[in-house]
């Protein structure tokens, strides 16, 4: 076990479909990532959560809503998403935000929009 | 605006050295790191330098950094196959804990 759990681990989904991408962390973290990967182009920080508020928001669609219900747990509510919304969506968690580059990172969920 | 790039690919002959090459645009960076990501894996942390450092060793991995350049290189000895993996390089301003991202690159091993 990584310390960081993702799933699913794939989802397909329509332009239409609601769905939600959960995280999870036993490791004592206090703030919690989510980063977008997409292929050839930089890793991009989405969110960020400390202690369960959300303290960044880099400019992303409403049709991405996170949600930290506690400190374990984060999840990214997805709803009308477009196909240029495909790519590896990977959560993190770290000590505190300050730490954020020794962040552990899950194995991503891979989403791909038809 | 702060840019981070680097090759998408790489391939070299098992044992041989692995030097992968990241060029970035802030001279501001205090660290700039190193990450591996495994097939099927999230990114790990490697290795990383303070900006006022020129190189970093650590076992098979050395890190060279020239500030005048802004060239960060990451050089691995006697590569193995468990090194196949997408390697990105990063940098951060310090206070800002939002790190600059460079999109990886792929080292491929021949046997």
């Amino acid at each position: 076990e990584t310390g960081v759990t993702q799933t699913p681990r794939h989802l397909v989904m329509g332009m239409t479909n609601k769905k939600s991408l959960k995280c999870e962390q036993h490791l004592g973290h206090n703030a919690m990532y989510w980063y977008k990967q997409s292929a050839k182009k930089p890793l991009e920080l989405m969110f960020v959560y400390s202690l369960e508020e959300r303290v960044e928001n880099n400019s992303v669609p409403s049709r991405f809503s996170p949600e930290c219900p506690n400190s374990s747990h984060l999840f990214l509510h997805l709803h009308t998403l477009q196909p240029e919304d495909s790519a590896l969506y990977l959560c993190a968690s770290s000590q505190d935000p300050a730490y954020s580059t020794e962040a552990f990172f899950g194995q991503g969920t891979r989403l791909t929009v038809v | 605006g702060e840019d981070v790039e680097q090759s998408l690919f790489l391939s070299v002959r098992e044992g041989d050295s692995s030097v992968i090459n990241c060029t970035y645009t802030d001279s501001s960076s205090t660290y700039l790191y190193w990450y591996k990501q495994e097939p099927g894996a999230g990114l790990q942390l490697l290795t990383y330098i303070f900006s006022n450092m020129d190189m970093k060793q650590d076992q098979r991995l050395t890190v060279l950094l020239n500030k005048k350049d802004k060239h960060l290189s990451l050089r691995i000895a006697d590569t193995q196959t468990g090194d196949s993996a997408i390697y990105f390089c990063a940098e951060s301003m310090g206070s800002n804990y939002q790190l600059i991202w460079g999109a990886g690159t792929k080292l491929i091993i021949k046997p």
